[in-house]
């Protein structure tokens, strides 16, 4: 069974600072990997995700993600954060064969909290 | 269009009374997911449906919880009696399947529930 990692449950980056979220997962092969955001009192909102071919994903709202084989990571970054990108950011992992077959459950990270200050 | 649609926003109930929360899907998509997001356990899958049959309900925590999908619009999350502990943010998804895995899951606002 997949599993994903968030190791840092919060992170405080100033405004216009470069800002990189870290997500780890398990899995035998190539998994299907996500990043949601969620802002205070709302759902989540998918950001990017990862499927296949280019390791370099870009997303909404200027952030991408490097997919590393070798490092089993899948980190998010943005160059330069605004204040409205503070919520909470999750890391998500589905099972590319299962999915093939209809079974679409993804294991969500525990996330991380983002506070920007001025 | 409307996005997934939960209702109520917020709810606040005494323990032992029955609660039922509510989601309308986006049109046209054929999975359905309820989750729970709770400061101590984070965001967890309690049960999904694909084409209103429930698929996977093994994150639904005990017989007070259930879960029905009468038609393609309409999904309710019941417990009976309610808990406690039961006093979290019910999240419900949607999404569509497509060969290759594009498969992006689109969340309600949720319902917060408070069980006095």
């Amino acid at each position: 069974a997949q599993s994903v990692t968030q190791p840092d449950i919060h992170i405080t980056v100033s405004e216009g600072a470069s800002l990189e979220l870290r997500c780890n997962y398990s899995y035998g092969a190539t998994p299907y990997l996500f990043w949601y955001v969620q802002s205070p009192g709302q759902g989540l909102q998918l950001l990017l995700k990862y499927f296949s071919g280019d390791t370099l994903v870009q997303g909404i709202k200027g952030f991408e993600a490097e997919f590393k084989r070798s490092q089993s990571s899948f980190n998010l970054r943005k160059p330069s954060v605004h204040w409205s990108d503070a919520a909470e950011y999750f890391c998500a992992v589905g099972d590319p064969l299962r999915f093939a077959g209809g079974y679409q459950k993804v294991t969500f990270g525990t996330g991380t909290k983002l506070q920007v200050i001025p | 269009d409307a996005g997934v649609i939960q209702s109520p926003r917020h709810e606040v109930t005494e323990m032992g009374q029955e609660v039922t929360l509510r989601c309308k899907p986006i049109s046209g998509h054929d999975y359905l997911f309820w989750y729970r997001q709770t400061m101590m356990r984070g965001l967890e899958l309690l049960i999904y449906f694909n084409n209103n049959v429930p698929i996977d309900d093994s994150g639904m925590p005990e017989d007070r919880f259930s879960a029905k999908m009468p038609n393609a619009s309409f999904s309710t999350l019941k417990i009976q009696p309610s808990e406690p502990r039961d006093s979290a943010v019910y999240f419900c998804a949607s999404s569509y399947f497509r060969s290759g895995g594009n498969n992006e899951q689109f969340f309600g606002p949720g319902t917060r529930l408070t069980v006095l």
